[in-house]
């Protein structure tokens, strides 16, 4: 998986609680990404991130937050949960060839999240 | 808007056959195309990808064909293994847009 972590790798939690979930990298990737992936749909992206401190929404964002206090780790909140977000949330990282969005994404193993 | 999408959900082919997967983007000013291979339970692995400014690109056991023309790529993949079965997706980037667009997904079972 590239040098990607994701925990927990499995959630359950109750509508309305909130939940943050961790993406970390080794390879010093300077982007990272939030991808969501539901039955019937491809990948979408929830919010990026082109450096520490700087981040932007994707097309699904509503509902939550991101933060990168470090060029390792970018955090995804759902500052309250609703059962409309169960799904399977992966991070990205991309960067290091070329230098921009362009590059090959590699993704993380996923977390499997279950809001009840 | 945009979108990426595949001809089939599920493709059997026997096992050392052949498979060809094939997907249709809708961006002309799409400029970068990816495969990936999603086994159940993990996260997409790369296979392959492509820039526009190639018609053809060969990796091992796979080939990717790109026309601009018709905005349509496939992965071709030789002598297809029971290891091969996964779900593939493609991806488009570039242009307008600097984010990846991602297919829905193509099944690949393939039968020993």
């Amino acid at each position: 998986d590239a040098g990607i972590t994701q925990s927990p790798r499995h959630k359950v939690t109750e509508t309305g609680t909130p939940v943050t979930l961790r993406c970390h990298q080794t390879e010093n990737h300077r982007y990272m990404y939030w991808y969501r992936q539901d039955p019937g749909h491809g990948l979408r992206l929830i919010h990026y991130s082109y450096g520490v401190k700087d981040t932007d929404k994707g097309e699904v964002s509503d509902g939550y937050s991101v933060s990168r206090s470090k060029t390792e780790d970018f955090l995804l909140t759902l500052e309250s949960a609703t059962s409309s977000q169960t799904s399977v949330y992966f991070c990205a990282i991309s960067g290091k060839e070329r230098g921009d969005f362009t590059d090959t994404q590699y993704f993380g193993p996923g977390t499997r999240l279950t809001v009840l | 808007g945009e979108s990426v999408g595949l001809h089939l959900p599920t493709l059997s082919v026997q096992e050392g056959d052949n498979s060809i997967i094939n997907c249709a983007y809708s961006n002309s000013a799409s400029d970068y195309f990816i495969w990936y291979k999603q086994e159940s339970g993990k996260g997409p692995q790369f296979i392959i990808d492509i820039r526009s400014n190639m018609d053809k690109r060969q990796g091992q056991r796979v080939t990717v064909l790109l026309n601009k023309t018709v905005k349509h790529l496939s992965l071709q993949i030789a002598a297809t293994q029971p290891g091969d079965s996964a779900v593939y997706f493609c991806a488009a980037g570039g242009g307008a847009t600097n984010k990846l667009i991602f297919g829905t997904g193509t099944l690949l079972a393939v039968q020993p």
